[in-house]
């Protein structure tokens, strides 16, 4: 997706390892956010930022933490990976005028093993 | 919190006709509402908007017809082609929560050849 990028795009770890995955983003856009998919679940929002060192929780942030140092740059950390943490991670973007909903990444495939 | 769920988890349709799928919310704040597209190993994009103050609005092939009375809104695809499989999801919104939206689960649409 043009102007977000999320890496890695797959990654398998072990239990108990911690985890980073990054977005990083070209658009300037002052809001970014993170959520995992799940079938059945949908989307279920983790973390959202709306702005450098501004960050919140979402409906399921525990066992994550994020952090934004940078406008363009958004990390959400496994402090020690689950086997329940085994998911699809979105990276999403918007302004603040909500015109238009998200741009969202490609996502990161994440294996807990 | 919110809810927005969707009539049917999977629909086939052949090539060519139309398709309808359909999203109930129940935050009858709502006021604004975004379908959503997602291919395989792709990020959701953006299809189509509206808002609470109408209740259609077209685009290219697609329709989004919103019913406030019983909190239902619909996409509405025109002569369905191969590219339109995909796992389709609407995303509510209301002022009052800001940028944050809420999605449901998502319909997987299947064209036939």
């Amino acid at each position: 997706d043009a102007g977000i990028t999320q890496s890695p795009r797959h990654k398998v770890t072990e239990t108990g390892t911690p985890v980073t995955l990054r977005c990083h983003q070209t658009e300037n856009h002052r809001y970014m956010y993170w959520y995992r998919q799940d079938p059945g679940h949908g989307l279920r929002l983790i973390h959202y930022s709306y702005g450098v060192k501004d960050t919140d929780k979402g409906e399921v942030s525990d066992g994550y933490s994020v952090s934004r140092s940078k406008t363009e740059d958004f990390l959400l950390t496994l402090e020690s990976a689950t086997s329940s943490q085994t998911s699809v991670y979105f990276c999403a973007i918007s302004e603040p005028d909500r015109i238009y909903g998200y741009t969202f990444g490609s996502g990161t495939r994440l294996t807990v093993v | 919190g919110e809810s927005v769920g969707l009539h049917l988890p999977t629909l086939s349709v052949q090539e060519g006709d139309n398709s309808i799928i359909n999203c109930a919310y129940s935050n009858s704040a709502s006021d604004y509402f975004i379908w959503y597209k997602q291919e395989s190993g792709k990020g959701p994009q953006f299809i189509i908007d509206i808002r609470s103050n109408m209740d259609k609005r077209q685009g290219q092939r697609v329709t989004v017809l919103l019913n406030k009375t019983v909190k239902h809104l619909s996409l509405q695809i025109a002569a369905t082609q191969p590219g339109d499989s995909a796992v389709y999801f609407c995303a509510e919104n209301t002022l009052s929560t800001g940028n944050q939206f809420y999605f449901g689960t998502g319909t997987s649409l299947t064209v036939i050849p």
